[in-house]
């Protein structure tokens, strides 16, 4: 299996300060996506990176790839309220495969 | 343009009783996928439809099952249900379901069984 490996499993932050995530996979990609999912809703496409990028912006997202190390990072710089909600990286193959996810929680 | 809908949002069944699952997807969009969402085993893929046709397929047993319509709404039905398949199953569109296509989700269905 492809999947993603989320790291860490959550973060508390305040608001303001950045967030920090982590993804490990295990096989060659072609890219790789970011979701967001906030409770009890469905999943929010954020970014994808292709695998022969190595660093995208989209807004206060910077995710960065590095295939050599098969990780990728997805930073929220600047964090608001409405920046609390579970992170999930996928790999791609015939079907997405996600990890378990980064719970962040940003205080006010 | 509207997002992908999932109807119901929320129901209950018991064991043993069988339920469908409906999905809208984006117009335009003829892949539909179903993920089944659970706190022990995070998300995982059901199948995947295109044109009608199960183009892919997750490690489910055959209880699990789906359909795809001419329009391109799926539904998924679980018969026989268990208190295991208690879950969100979410529901999600592409415009072909390719490598790299960005995945629109539904809200999900919220699935409790009794």
């Amino acid at each position: 299996s492809q999947q993603g490996e989320e790291d860490p499993q959550a973060l508390s932050i305040q608001e303001g300060e950045n967030a920090t995530m982590n993804c490990s996979y295990k096989t060659s990609i072609n890219n790789l996506q970011w979701y967001r999912q906030n409770s009890g809703r469905g999943l929010v496409h954020l970014i994808l990176i292709r695998s022969n990028e190595r660093e995208k912006h989209s807004g206060r997202l910077r995710v960065t790839l590095d295939t050599s190390k098969k990780s990728s990072s997805l930073l929220i710089t600047a964090s608001r309220a409405a920046d609390t909600a579970s992170y999930f990286c996928a790999v791609n193959d015939y079907k997405l495969s996600f990890g378990a996810g980064t719970t962040v929680t940003v205080r006010a | 343009k509207a997002g992908v809908t999932q109807t119901p949002r929320y129901l209950i069944k018991t064991r043993g009783q069988q339920v469908t699952l409906s999905c809208s997807p984006i117009s335009g969009h003829r892949s539909v996928s179903w993920y089944q969402q659970t706190p022990g085993q995070g998300l995982q893929f059901l199948f995947e439809y295109f044109s009608e046709t199960q183009r892919n397929k997750g490690n489910f047993p055959g209880r699990f099952s789906g359909r795809q319509f001419s329009n391109s709404r799926s539904e998924m039905n679980v018969s026989t249900l268990e208190l295991g398949d208690s879950a969100l199953y979410l529901c999600a569109s592409s415009l072909a379901g390719q490598n790299g296509e960005p995945q629109h989700f539904g809200d999900g269905t919220r699935l409790s069984i009794l």
